[in-house]
């Protein structure tokens, strides 16, 4: 089945510094990415839409300047938490449509394994 | 407003035993729905994905039934094991519009031995 890669899976980083996440679509084209944000017991939480060659979608009450979202290809979107404080401590998702599959909004949508970010 | 909402919010049951968890939603027009696994700290993994012609889909022992008229879903898990301890997360789509994804807030079931 088609596969979505996160790397990295976890990462730990000091206050201040800049944190770059990676979301691959392995086996499929998707021209539209979705970034996630997800606390301890709770769903998911859109962030964003990255559109691969524009600029992303962010959600309400999303910070643009904070979180860096480039889709420079049909398969890598990158999320980057710039200046990371302890309350960015989370766990990020990516997901990705399959292009190939995507018909009338009824294509399969694939989630990456997720990247817990931890600032101390 | 378009919402999606799941019930109950936290279920256990006892290994072997079978379960019903419920979604209702009011996004409109309607797409499709899908029902993912989540497992403690890993990414949602598609279980079924419904669309509006379809009252009911199985996957293993997994089952999903859908009413489009009611504007609810069910997903059923027969002769739950361990392994099935996990988020379950309903997701609508909505027929147009990039960002036309809503997500329930999930069901978290723990199967006991």
């Amino acid at each position: 089945g088609a596969v979505v890669s996160q790397h990295p899976s976890r990462v730990i980083c000091k206050s201040g510094t800049s944190v770059k996440i990676e979301c691959r679509s392995l086996d499929f084209q998707a021209t539209t990415m979705f970034w996630y944000r997800q606390f301890p017991k709770q769903s998911l939480m859109l962030m964003a839409t990255s559109n691969e060659g524009s600029k992303a979608t962010y959600e309400q009450g999303v910070e643009k300047d904070k979180f860096l979202i480039n889709h420079a290809s049909l398969t890598l979107s990158t999320l980057t938490v710039t200046s990371a404080h302890p309350e960015d401590s989370s766990f990020y998702i990516c997901s990705a449509r399959d292009n190939g599959r995507f018909v009338a909004n009824t294509g399969e949508l694939f989630f990456g394994e997720g990247s817990r970010l931890t600032v101390l | 407003k378009n919402q999606v909402e799941q019930s109950p919010q936290s279920l256990i049951i006892l290994e072997g035993k079978n379960c019903t968890l419920q979604c209702n939603y009011t996004v409109s027009p309607f797409s499709n729905l899908r029902w993912y696994k989540q497992d403690t700290g890993r990414g949602p993994v598609s279980l079924t994905i419904m669309t509006f012609s379809e009252n009911t889909k199985s996957n293993g022992r997994y089952t999903a039934t859908l009413d489009a008229d009611t504007k609810q879903s069910s997903l059923h898990i027969t002769a739950s094991q361990l392994s099935d301890s996990a988020s379950y997360i309903c997701v609508v789509s909505l027929k147009t519009g990039a960002n036309n994804l809503f997500f329930g807030t999930g069901t978290r079931l723990t199967v006991i031995p």
